[in-house]
């Protein structure tokens, strides 16, 4: 079963390029959490979001609950922003079994 | 600086031997949990505790037990390791959240730098 699915898996992407990173889920959820990890690295949460939108920096998320989706976005990338991109779901109500997908590979070049 | 800190960074045991990987984390937080991270499998659940000397299984409990005997440190046990337990082992810990709750507290998870455990 895959509760939350990413899009796309893998992307190559230029340097200044726009980049969106998509999540779907199908459980009903309280919250839902982007976090990135570099190669090698530990893992950073980015952004915790349960309606609307967010923006940090250069990074902006937003999720739509009635259509279960969210997507993060990157303003003119960076070679910097290559990591995984992670999206987890809580499940309505749980603060303890986040359900993450499997992770978006993005590569931006030079 | 808010930190999560785990005992080992990679360690190499041998199949049956008993393996402790420690966690501790500086903030206070209420939530702690032990992640494993596979190729292809993503970030799966072992053990939550939202308290001390309380824990919830998560999707893959088996093989592994936990102890949360103060609030700033979570233990994760290997009784008797196995190959098939060789991954990348993540902490985390957040503060006790409610949706819609004030700015103060987002819910950010916070990880560890993670522990490659290789089992021979």
């Amino acid at each position: 079963k895959n509760e939350v699915e990413q899009s796309p898996q893998n992307l190559t992407a230029q340097e200044g390029e726009f980049i969106t990173i998509n999540c779907s889920y199908s459980v009903g959820i309280s919250a839902l959490h982007w976090l990135q990890q570099h190669p090698g690295g530990g893992i950073v949460s980015l952004f915790m979001l349960s309606s609307g939108k967010k923006k940090h920096g250069r990074l902006i998320a937003t999720i739509n609950i009635q259509e279960k989706h969210s997507s993060l976005h990157i303003t003119a990338s960076h070679p910097r922003d290559s990591a995984v991109y992670i999206c987890a779901v809580y499940p309505g109500g749980s603060q303890g079994n986040l359900i993450f997908g499997k992770g978006t590979k993005l590569s931006v070049k030079p | 600086d808010v930190k999560v800190t785990q005992s080992s960074r990679y360690l190499v045991k041998r199949t049956g031997e008993k393996v402790f990987l420690e966690c501790v984390q500086d903030m206070d937080h209420e939530n702690m949990f032990w992640y494993r991270q596979d190729p292809g499998l993503g970030l799966r659940l072992i053990y939550f505790s939202y308290d001390v000397k309380m824990k919830e299984k998560g999707d893959i409990p088996e093989g592994y037990s936990v102890s949360r005997e103060k609030k700033e440190r979570f233990s994760l046990i290997l009784e008797s390791a196995s190959t098939n337990q060789t991954s990348m082992y993540l902490c985390a810990s957040s503060l006790w959240w409610v949706p819609g709750q004030g700015p103060t507290n987002t819910g950010e998870l916070f990880f560890g730098e993670g522990s490659r455990l290789t089992v021979l």
